[in-house]
């Protein structure tokens, strides 16, 4: 079984830290994503990676980085963070030219 | 730009059939997903149309219509376990890659 794994499923931070989300995936998975989920909204994508070292900035990257220096790993950074970025994050993991994603578990993070 | 519309909550009776429609539109069509998420669980798979007509898996079945921009997700002998949020993912993207961009989610309840 594909099993994508997240560094917490909780997690609360204070305005101005710099937090770091990881994301593991065990089946040698070409492409990562990280989303965010709010109510109402859906699940919008922030940041996608398709090799090791490459990102490509998805639908709302403003105040996050990513890292990817092992392919079974997608890091989020939210280098400050603000109140907006309380959500529900979700990291989903395909391969090359395969459409369906696995997702983890999801980290709800609280900013306060 | 991208527009997906599925509503927003349904009801329905355990044993029932009901279906859920999708409408979207997304440039660079290539195949649209279902996904189930339970509340407070990540999105897991339940299919995937790249052709248009109906693909069937066992009590869950997706029909698609590449030129009205329309699919729904058909669920039969409705169970209880059923309930959850039913989300409408059109893909999109070059040969190789593929970008989902979910919409917003039904939220179906079973009822006894």
């Amino acid at each position: 079984d594909v099993k994508v794994t997240q560094s917490s499923r909780y997690l609360v931070k204070r305005t101005g830290e710099k937090v770091f989300l990881e994301c593991v995936q065990d089946m040698d998975h070409e492409n990562m994503f990280w989303y965010r989920q709010d109510p109402g909204l859906g699940l919008r994508l922030i940041y996608f990676s398709y090799d090791v070292k490459m990102k490509e900035k998805g639908d709302i990257p403003e105040g996050y980085s990513v890292s990817r220096e092992k392919k079974e790993r997608f890091s989020l950074i939210l280098e400050s963070a603000s109140t907006n970025q309380t959500s529900m994050y979700l990291c989903a993991s395909n391969t090359r030219g395969a459409g369906e994603q696995y997702f983890g578990p999801g980290t709800r993070l609280t900013v306060t | 730009g991208q527009n997906i519309d599925q509503p927003t909550e349904m009801t329905a009776t355990e044993g029932a059939i009901v279906q859920i429609n999708c409408t979207y539109q997304t440039s660079g069509f290539n195949g649209l997903f279902w996904y189930q998420q339970h509340a407070g669980e990540a999105p897991t798979f339940l299919s995937y149309n790249v052709l248009d007509g109906l693909e069937e898996k066992g009590r869950f079945s997706s029909f698609l219509s590449r030129s009205k921009g329309y699919s729904y997700l058909l669920l039969k002998e409705l169970q209880m376990k059923d309930s959850a949020s039913y989300l409408c993912a059109p893909g999109n993207g070059n040969t190789g890659f593929q970008k989902l961009v979910f919409g917003t989610g039904t939220r179906l309840l079973v009822s006894p």
